[in-house]
């Protein structure tokens, strides 16, 4: 069974620029949930995808956008960053939509500067 | 009130001791609740989903007490791979998962 991968593994953006990262879900499930991690906090929610639609979202302004395919793997966008999205960028996968057990993967470290 | 409120540590224990966590929720609707487990530097992990029966696995314990909201850990026997930051997991939406900030244990020898 293959687990949750993401990449890149680390990324470095200047502010104002745009990044895609990537997703690919756990083998079996079809839903994807996006977090930001920052230093010293618990990861906050930004979106979830199902059946390639949004299924739900956090507090985040709309310059976070998402994508998810049909293999069920999925991209999270950021543009125009600020020195405030440098975080770790958690995927989780999970078999169906909604507030279940979530396997995460090992997470794209970005820097903004 | 914070929607996950966790006390953030750290606990020093020496191993073989018994430790437990508690974590308070605001949302009285959450449905789902779970304690991760997160690795310096590394990304969180599923240690188990937590019942209103309350349930056991290994040498870990969660308890849910929905009345007071809150949630515990219990910890037997700690070892030294015990070490990590322990996040407690409420669903307060649909598809929301909420985090606690995480409490850090540390395991001395």
């Amino acid at each position: 069974e293959t687990g949750v991968t993401q990449s890149p593994t680390h990324l470095i953006k200047t502010r104002g620029q745009q990044v895609t990262l990537r997703c690919s879900s756990q083998s079996g499930h079809n839903t994807v949930s996006w977090y930001q991690q920052a230093l010293g906090q618990g990861p906050q929610f930004i979106f979830q995808y199902y059946r390639e639609e949004e299924n739900g979202r956090g507090n985040f302004p709309p310059r976070f956008s998402g994508l998810q395919f049909p293999n069920y793997s999925s991209e999270l966008n950021v543009n125009a960053l600020e020195l405030d999205d440098s975080a770790l960028y958690l995927c989780a996968s999970s078999t169906t939509s909604g507030g279940h057990e979530q396997y995460f993967g090992p997470g794209t470290r970005l820097t903004v500067t | 009130r914070k929607e996950v409120e966790q006390d953030p540590g750290p606990f020093n224990v020496p191993e073989g001791a018994t430790v437990a966590f508690n974590c308070t929720y605001s949302n009285s609707a959450s449905q789902s609740f779970f304690w991760y487990r997160q690795d310096c530097r590394k990304e969180p992990k599923l240690l188990m989903s937590v019942y209103s029966s309350g349930n056991e696995d290994g040498r870990f314990t969660a308890q849910l007490n929905r009345a007071s909201q809150y949630i515990s850990l219990l910890i037997r026997d700690s070892k030294l791979s015990d070490s990590a930051t322990y996040l407690c997991v409420v669903n307060s939406g649909y598809s929301t998962l909420t985090f606690g900030k995480g409490t850090m244990l540390l395991v001395s020898p």
